[in-house]
């Protein structure tokens, strides 16, 4: 299995500032995967990330207001630009294990007030 | 389409009772995998047990089961003698291997309470 940290762990954000959460993987991966937890709902994809190429936006995200960076092969991160109260969400990072197994990362609690 | 159906969305037991969690999934591939994490208070998700669409045989590990039914394109879990620990969200999930970008579609969740 694959170790997963993020940070921050959880923020309070003002409206119209930007975060940005980072993801570390203690392995090297091809794909991880950023998705979004309102408050009480599913998880949802928010995006694709390869090392290498422009990550992959599902629909209903755009990469102006989530900008993601895949510099190597360990490492990602997720902004959260001119955020609202509705960006209030826990933010989860999740790489592909061997044998299409999926890990998730701790998460990070988003509160914008 | 994919989807997946978790209709339960909260079930409270008392501790030592067994407990069912329903899964139902939709998907026109025949090779595809379904996964159930638990999510715990503290937030995070923990894996649980992958099943592939080839493998029928149900799975035991400890206190927990799955009852995998492709012909009622089902995938159950059932925990027995609950624990109070075992309060959670569950959230069963289906994966497309190879697809567009291979990411999992999650149910909505059941939320299991465990009384003592």
């Amino acid at each position: 299995s694959a170790v997963i940290s993020q940070k921050p762990s959880r923020d309070i954000c003002q409206r119209g500032t930007s975060l940005t959460i980072q993801c570390q993987v203690d392995s090297q991966v091809t794909m991880m995967f950023w998705y979004r937890q309102q408050p009480g709902q599913s998880l949802t994809l928010i995006a694709t990330a390869n090392q290498g190429s422009e990550a992959t936006y599902e629909s209903g995200f755009v990469i102006d207001k989530f900008p993601i960076s895949r510099p190597n092969l360990t490492f990602s991160t997720l902004t959260v630009s001119n955020m609202s109260p509705e960006d209030s969400s826990i933010y989860l990072c999740s790489v592909e294990g061997g044998r299409d197994e999926q890990y998730f990362g701790p998460g990070t609690r988003l509160t914008v007030t | 389409a994919q989807k997946v159906t978790q209709a339960q969305t909260e079930i409270s037991v008392v501790e030592k009772e067994d407990v069912t969690l329903d899964c139902v999934y939709e998907t026109r591939d025949t090779t595809y995998y379904l996964f159930w994490y638990k999510q715990p208070p503290s937030g995070e998700l923990v894996f649980l047990i992958r099943r592939n669409s080839f493998d029928e045989q149900n799975e035991i590990s400890g206190r927990y089961s799955w009852n995998f039914q492709k012909s009622t394109s089902s995938f159950n879990f059932t925990i027995t003698a609950s624990q109070v620990v075992d309060s959670a969200v569950y959230f069963c999930a289906l994966f497309r291997p190879g697809g567009s970008q291979g990411n999992l579609i999650f149910g909505k969740g059941t939320k299991l309470s465990v009384k003592p």
